[in-house]
């Protein structure tokens, strides 16, 4: 079982849907990355959290450190957040990553 | 743009070849890393460089070699590669090597192994 398990793998939405990506972990970590992966490779990091709640823009990511969760929320999606969206966590100087969410956003 | 950047974007190589990745960061920071994305896994960490000595190889083949000359440059030697290194290739810093630190990525090279 992964240290990293997030849900749902694949999601699509129409566009202006409210999307919700959830992040589970199962170590002590002291922060959680949300990351976003675009067709053809590129990575970029849109939070890192190691409490409570950050918002840019759509996007608002949560984390819950008794209950060991992250959400990452998208409000009005857009078929340009189409992407792969990756939950990390720091843990003891390790990078442990989760599978990632397929996100497709329909017009 | 993150301020990584890797070449080539796309590579095609025989088993019998030798090739190498490079990244460039121009971000100032003393960390780099390089990860592998094989289809449907989580990033898998290969190795890790701070102020360019290496400080952790997770049992990578020795087919995979890294090199760090300065803290702006990191290449990855292949020789003798499998079809199941074919995978995407990213490369990542970080300002110092810490737990809370914030990794840039370049867009990666996407390797075919034939």
């Amino acid at each position: 079982k992964n240290e990293v398990e997030q849900s749902p793998q694949n999601l699509t939405a129409q566009e202006g849907e409210f999307i919700t990506i959830n992040c589970s972990y199962s170590v002590g970590i002291s922060a959680l990355h949300w990351l976003q992966q675009h067709p053809g490779g590129g990575i970029v990091s849109l939070f890192m959290l190691s409490s409570g709640k950050k918002k840019h823009g759509r996007l608002i990511a949560t984390i819950n450190i008794q209950e060991k969760h992250s959400s990452l929320h998208i409000t009005a999606s857009h078929p340009r957040d189409s992407a792969v969206y990756i939950c990390a966590v720091r843990s003891n100087y390790q990078l442990i990553w989760g599978a990632g969410t397929k996100l497709i956003i329909k017009p | 743009e993150t301020g990584v950047t890797q070449t080539p974007r796309h590579l095609v190589m025989g088993m019998t070849n030798k090739k190498s990745l490079k990244c460039e960061q121009h971000l100032g920071h003393n960390a780099m890393y390089w990860y592998k994305q094989s289809a449907k896994k989580p990033l898998e960490l290969m190795f890790v460089y701070s102020l360019e000595e290496r400080v952790e190889n997770n049992s990578v083949p020795s087919r995979f070699s890294p090199e760090c000359p300065n803290s702006s440059h990191l290449f990855l030697h292949l020789h003798t590669l499998q079809p199941e290194d074919s995978a995407l290739y990213l490369c990542a810093s970080s300002q110092e090597l810490g737990s809370a630190e914030t990794q840039y990525f370049g867009p990666g090279t996407r390797l075919l192994v034939l």
